[in-house]
């Protein structure tokens, strides 16, 4: 069981370079998340996915695309890379909310990002 | 828009004492507020999570708090060791089909042996 798997771990891409971060549960969770993390500005959601075939905005949407490709993956997709997007990313996923799930957030290792 | 604040940025503390962190949120149909401990180099794990049904939980050595009518929600950390040394979040959410969670800007605590 390994739950949530990110690649690549490390990426370097230069400025206007497109590319995809690939991200699988394996724990039949419902619910897929991207976050990015910056040095004091927390864990940012960037988009997230309720189910399989739908997708919405978090907080920081701009300059990225998602793709919920089935229950198992969702990749995020930087079209056009920019300096400012560098960061270290986290998928994550969590159970449908029930009497017994709580909703908890499981991520990935992350991906580390760098725009130059 | 919706947003929490956490408080303080660092904090370190001496062995053995206790440690405290603080959030607010600014979006009143929020009901669920997790904490997530983040060591160096590691993902967020899950290490204790509040419904607002309930005032207080307790696990062990650490403690959540929640204030509905302020909008306050706080970890308490007790006879703290040096493996609790690493950055803690706190997060808010409506407890709906799919918990869309806003995070606080994180807490990075050192305890000092």
């Amino acid at each position: 069981n390994a739950g949530v798997t990110q690649t690549p771990k490390f990426q370097v891409l230069k400025t206007g370079q497109s590319m995809t971060l690939q991200c699988a549960q394996d724990m039949n969770h419902n619910s897929m998340y991207w976050y990015r993390q910056d040095p004091g500005m927390g864990l940012r959601l960037i988009y997230y996915s309720a189910s399989e075939g739908t997708t919405d905005k978090g907080e920081v949407p701009n300059g990225y695309n998602v793709s919920r490709l089935n229950k198992r993956e969702f990749s995020l997709r930087l079209e056009s890379a920019a300096p400012s997007q560098t960061s270290v990313y986290f998928c994550a996923s969590s159970p449908r909310v029930g009497p017994v799930n709580t909703g908890e957030l499981f991520f990935g290792e992350g991906s580390r990002l760098t725009v130059l | 828009g919706e947003n929490v604040e956490q408080h303080p940025s660092t904090l370190s503390v001496q062995e053995g004492d206790s440690a405290v962190i603080k959030c607010t949120y600014s979006d009143s149909a929020s009901n669920y507020f997790p904490w997530y401990k983040q060591e160096l180099g590691k993902r967020p794990q899950l290490i204790i999570d509040i419904r607002s049904n309930v005032g207080e939980k307790k696990d062990q050595r650490i403690a959540v708090t929640l204030n509905k009518t302020a909008k306050h929600f706080s970890l308490h950390i007790t006879e703290t060791q040096p493996e609790d040394s690493a950055v803690y979040f706190c997060a808010a959410s409506r407890a709906s089909g799919t918990y869309k969670y806003i995070f606080g800007t994180g807490t990075r605590l050192k305890v000092l042996a």
